[in-house]
């Protein structure tokens, strides 16, 4: 199984920072990569796919980057209704594997 | 517009049975492959399994930790996908999600979610 590595799994940061996250993969997944942000109590909901494709209707200031093994989640600037926890997902081979999150909070 | 409404779920015994359903509409059901994702209490997303589309047989994938347990199944003619779970474990219980393919890439479109819960 491919195991997905997130970093840090938590952080504390500010409304206007700018923020990154990273995923490793324990193997190369090409861009078979997808971010989700899931705030408390709610459903999932996808940012990016194809490791850097911005999903519609999502924000500009979140970004994704990489190929391979490591991949970056950026979110220029911090907003209010950022924080949440967001996982990566690798879909390269089954089984599909999650990150552990990254929770970021005030 | 894409909906995904589920059903089903509740509490069950440690061994007992379960099915969820997941009632599709705003797209054609047969085009895409279709996944369970399960969230535990204060836990990560963990994917559970998948049914390909029409086009690739409606073959199925699992997790290791639910394979011949759990079984994934569709009817396109009533626009559901559904999931059958035996033999309960409590590391079972969950929020279970039904997801969305979209155009090969994972999870574009998510049901809104239902509690299964495994106790005694």
């Amino acid at each position: 199984d491919i195991q997905m590595t997130q970093s840090p799994s938590a952080m504390s940061a500010s409304v206007g920072d700018r923020v990154t996250f990273t995923c490793r993969a324990s193997q190369g997944i090409s861009n078979h990569l997808a971010w989700f942000q899931q705030k408390p109590g709610k459903v999932p909901k996808r940012l990016i796919y194809a490791a850097s494709s911005l999903q519609s209707g999502v924000p500009s200031r979140f970004s994704g980057s990489g190929s391979g093994t490591e991949f970056t989640l950026t979110i220029s600037s911090l907003q209010p209704e950022d924080f949440a926890t967001y996982y990566c997902l690798q879909h390269n081979s089954y089984p599909l594997t999650f990150g552990g999150g990254t929770r970021v909070e005030i | 517009e894409v909906q995904l409404v589920q059903s089903g779920g509740g509490l069950v015994q440690p061994g007992g049975s379960l099915r969820l359903s997941c009632a599709a509409s705003g797209f054609t059901l047969s085009d895409h492959y279709m996944d369970w994702v399960r969230q535990a209490p204060g836990k990560g997303l963990e994917w559970v399994g998948r049914t390909r589309n029409k086009a690739n047989s409606y073959t199925t994938e699992y997790a290791a930790s639910v394979k011949g347990r759990f079984t994934i199944s569709r009817d396109d003619s009533k626009n559901s996908l559904y999931l059958q779970m035996n033999s309960l474990k409590t590391e079972d219980t969950a929020v279970y999600y039904c997801v969305r393919v979209g155009s090969g890439w994972p999870f574009d479109y998510w049901g809104q979610g239902t509690l299964v819960t495994v106790s005694s």
